[in-house]
């Protein structure tokens, strides 16, 4: 089964530019989910797709960060403009579902913001 | 919205069984625990799942007591790619919400 796929795998921007960032989940997994981890902490929840539906984005900045998922299947996370605090390692993951399924997690986009 | 809390380090030797100690207080009565591994530059992994009780698979025991207010995930003869930071999530409901992590380092 191949895995969630991320690109690019590393980025770096100066502040105020804008940057996309994309995610192809597994295949068939209705549920995308976007994170971010800053060094040292544990991922933070931006924003929860159910198909190509917003369950919850209570945690995404609005005023800079957007994302969409186009027909239930990719998805794309956006930020613009870009500020030196959004330097992180954006994570998408998949799932069937919640509870007992499980998520699968990429392996990232590190983002420097300079 | 409650958090886990787990300790920000721990260390061992190869070969020994490392417990890690999670303390979820105000987990929903419907919301599972789970617990995923990660290490430098990938995304977390999917360790082990459970509800109550204990739960058992090829990589990890996870222990949970009937009142649901902790969990302690069980590593049975850990070996230096064992070295990783390790999550307790609670999902409350649709969200999955990570703590800081507990650093585990494996020394031989």
């Amino acid at each position: 089964e191949a895995g969630v796929a991320q690109s690019p795998r590393y980025k770096i921007i100066e502040k105020r530019q804008s940057v996309a960032f994309w995610c192809n989940p597994i295949s068939g997994h209705a549920t995308l989910y976007w994170y971010q981890q800053i060094l040292g902490q544990g991922p933070k929840l931006l924003i929860q797709f159910q198909n190509n539906g917003v369950v919850d984005d209570s945690q995404l900045p609005k005023d800079r960060f957007s994302a969409e998922r186009l027909k239930g299947v990719d998805s794309t996370l956006k930020i613009q403009p870009a500020k030196l605090e959004d330097s992180a390692v954006y994570l998408c993951a998949s799932s069937l579902g919640t509870g007992i399924y499980g998520y699968t997690f990429g392996s990232g986009t590190r983002l420097t913001v300079v | 919205l409650a958090k886990t809390t787990q300790p920000i380090s721990m260390d061992s030797y190869e070969g020994q069984e490392v417990n890690i100690t999670c303390s979820h207080n105000n987990i929903a009565t419907n919301d599972y625990i789970t617990w995923y591994q990660q290490f430098p530059s990938q995304g977390p992994r999917f360790i082990i799942q459970g509800y109550k009780t204990k739960v058992t698979n090829e990589v990890a025991s996870l222990f949970i007591p009937a009142d649901r207010k902790s969990s302690t995930l069980s590593l049975p003869r850990v070996s230096l790619s064992d070295t990783a930071v390790y999550y307790c999530l609670g999902e409350y409901g649709n969200k999955l919400v990570f703590g800081a992590g507990t650093i585990l380092r494996v020394k031989s």
